[in-house]
């Protein structure tokens, strides 16, 4: 696609639910970032993968979170027994892969999960 | 844990004026500073990748400049315009993935 896509755009659930966030990278991308935005802030890192492996995910906040990337396309973050904590904005982005530079992380539109 | 801090947090300023703000980021490990312009509700939109120390990239009235020496970035606009009112954010790369600043919020007043 022209740039990245995520879904749901919106998600309301209450605490205790499980939630999956999807994540569509710029076609031919090889680097798929995922980021929590609390209001006001910037990005804060969680995991990242380059193709379908996940090169670090130091950021996670907890065994609650998990993400995955099968086929080095498409990824889903996963949230377990959510908590009212985990309120924020998910955003992914996506890139090339290192080669001898850095390369620009393009965003997607975002998640804004709630938990009630 | 790695540190970027931007100042000031927040900047009015009139249109037409020019105005600058900083990024500082730790000097050891580093391996890229980037700039991002993020309007509220919209994704953060990439501005400049910089590299070398010395580096200064342009993009129309926006302008950057790089010390990776003592750890500091700085990013101008020119003749402010109220489509320049935004957050710019900026993120440093090193031996980890981005690592990103809160933030300068611009407003510029017409």
């Amino acid at each position: 696609g022209a740039g990245v896509s995520q879904s749901p755009r919106y998600k309301v659930t209450k605490r205790g639910q499980d939630v999956a966030l999807r994540c569509d990278p710029i076609s031919g991308h090889v680097s798929l970032y995922w980021y929590r935005q609390a209001l006001g802030q910037g990005p804060e890192f969680l995991t990242y993968f380059n193709y379908e492996a996940q090169q670090d995910k130091s950021g996670l906040p907890n065994d609650r979170f998990s993400a995955e990337r099968p086929e080095g396309s498409i990824s889903t973050l996963t949230i377990q027994r959510t908590e009212q904590r985990d309120s924020a904005m998910y955003r992914c982005a996506s890139s090339r892969p290192f080669s001898g530079g850095p390369d620009t992380q393009y965003f997607g539109p975002g998640t804004r999960l709630t938990v009630l | 844990i790695l540190n970027v801090e931007q100042s000031p947090q927040s900047l009015h300023v009139q249109e037409g004026d020019s105005t600058n703000f900083t990024c500082s980021f730790p000097s050891s490990n580093f391996y890229a500073l980037h700039w991002y312009r993020w309007e509220t509700a919209k994704s953060p939109e990439a501005l400049f990748v910089m590299t070398l120390n010395g580096d200064e990239k342009k993009k129309g009235r926006i302008s950057a400049t790089l010390n990776t020496k003592e750890g500091y970035s700085y990013l101008y606009i020119k003749g402010s315009q109220p489509e320049d009112s935004a957050t710019y954010l900026c993120a440093f790369s090193g031996n980890t993935p981005l690592v990103f600043g809160k933030g300068t919020r611009l407003s510029v007043i017409a």
